[in-house]
């Protein structure tokens, strides 16, 4: 099967401006989930799709990060305006339902943000 | 609230002596444990799971960890390290209740296999 597609691989961009991120999980994978993870640090959860509805957004800095999934296939991460703390990788993972939830993740490959 | 710790930020090892790299983690109701290596600008990849039955699980690439619930530690081991094996690895939990579809991550640690 065809793994979670993220793109861009790398951004870079200067403070204030603002960026989206594209994923599109694995097909048929009702939850989509977005991770932030800092240079030397572990994933940290931003938010946590269920189709196309929100399970989970408490870790997401809502005055600047958007995202949504309005098909509950894809999903789009925004920063707007970004700024230096924001750099880092952003990782999509998915997950089918039922006994998929106890399988563990499978995650892009991220996209790289560097905010200047 | 659930939580896990790998309290080693680096591990260094010969190639061919066994390695262990450690996580405790703290979840209410039953814990279910994961690991995961990340390579250099690669995404994470999954190794191993812990979800019930026996203690010790075994993943891809050789590698197997122990599940002891009376000191809530899940430790990474391989009986022979290779150098391949250098990587970042990352220890998560989910835990039960509510937040059972969210897995939380540790912060890491870092596994350097010397020739």
């Amino acid at each position: 099967e065809a793994g979670v597609a993220q793109s861009p691989r790398y951004k870079i961009i200067e403070k204030r401006q603002s960026v989206a991120f594209w994923c599109n999980p694995i097909s048929g994978h009702a939850t989509l989930y977005w991770y932030q993870q800092i240079l030397g640090q572990g994933p940290k959860l931003l938010i946590q799709f269920q189709n196309n509805g929100v399970v989970d957004d408490s870790q997401l800095p809502k005055d600047r990060f958007s995202a949504e999934r309005l098909k509950g296939v894809d999903s789009t991460l925004k920063i707007q305006p970004a700024k230096l703390e924001d750099s880092a990788v952003y990782l999509c993972a998915s997950s089918s339902s039922g006994t998929g939830l106890l399988a563990g993740y499978t995650f892009g490959s991220g996209t790289r943000l560097t905010v200047v | 609230a659930q939580s896990v710790a790998q309290p080693e930020d680096q591990v260094n090892v010969a190639e061919g002596n066994p390695l262990t790299v450690k996580c405790t983690y703290s979840v209410s109701g039953n814990p279910y444990l994961f690991w995961y290596v990340q390579y250099p600008n690669r995404g994470l990849q999954f190794l191993l799971k812990y979800i019930t039955g026996d203690n010790l699980v075994k993943g891809s690439y050789g590698f197997e960890a122990e599940f002891n619930k009376s000191q809530t530690s899940f430790h990474l081991k391989k009986p022979s390290a290779l150098v391949s094996d250098s990587a970042l690895y990352f220890c998560a939990v989910r835990g039960g209740g509510s937040s059972a579809s969210k897995i939380i991550f540790g912060s890491g640690t870092r596994l350097s296999i010397r020739p």
